[in-house]
């Protein structure tokens, strides 16, 4: 299995309070992603990054930051948790070229 | 937004062939076509993936229609574990290499 991990799995906070998740990978790869999946719905992404300090915003990303200061972490952070927020949170990871992606297990958040 | 259009679910017999189609009719010459897929609430697991030739691995087959507008991704002999959300996806190349998600096809393989 490729080397990515998301921490927590879990966690359950409160509106308007800040929140980060952490994707961490030990495959040296340059892109890396985060994207949520709410219930009816495919993965939509919401921030990606193509290299340390170089992000970009998906389709979804009001709302949420991310930084990237280092290749093996990317971190997204909720700046004032809504309940909208709630939802299950995965990372993945990519190399250069046309390879494919790994994905984490998910991270379920849920905002009460 | 997603490039891509499949059909929201499917069933297909254990041991059969599951064909699975996808239209990307705005492909452009230098994107792939992509699969991967979700089973209950895992993280996507990735399938195959292709340009312009057909591919095939341990896992599935991957017909790309000669104009590369619609594509069709092949189990060979479905079995129960492979019930599961499958998602086509033409992937942007170049610096920022996205992975846009549309909303896949639940196939449900039946006993």
């Amino acid at each position: 299995d490729a080397g990515i991990t998301q921490s927590p799995r879990h966690k359950v906070t409160e509106t308007g309070t800040p929140v980060t998740l952490r994707c961490h990978q030990t495959e040296n790869h340059r892109y890396m992603y985060w994207y949520r999946q709410d219930p009816g719905h495919g993965l939509r992404l919401i921030h990606y990054s193509y290299g340390v300090k170089d992000t970009d915003k998906g389709e979804v990303s009001d709302g949420y930051s991310v930084s990237r200061s280092k290749t093996e972490d990317f971190l997204l952070t909720l700046e004032s948790a809504t309940s909208s927020q709630t939802s299950v949170y995965f990372c993945a990871i990519s190399g250069t070229g046309y390879t494919e992606a790994f994905f984490g297990q998910g991270t379920r958040l849920t905002v009460v | 937004d997603a490039k891509t259009t499949q059909p929201p679910s499917m069933d297909c017999a254990e041991g059969r062939a599951a064909n699975l189609p996808c239209n990307h009719s705005t492909i452009s010459g230098n994107e792939y076509v992509y699969w991967y897929r979700q089973i209950h609430s895992q993280g996507p697991q990735y399938i195959i993936h292709g340009l312009k030739n057909n591919e095939t691995n341990e896992m599935a087959s991957l017909i790309i229609t000669e104009d590369r507008k619609s594509s069709t991704l092949i189990l060979p002999h479905a079995t129960l574990r492979d019930t599961a959300v499958y998602y086509c996806i033409v992937q942007e190349g170049g610096a920022t290499n996205k992975l846009i998600f549309g909303t896949g096809t639940l196939l449900a393989v039946q006993p």
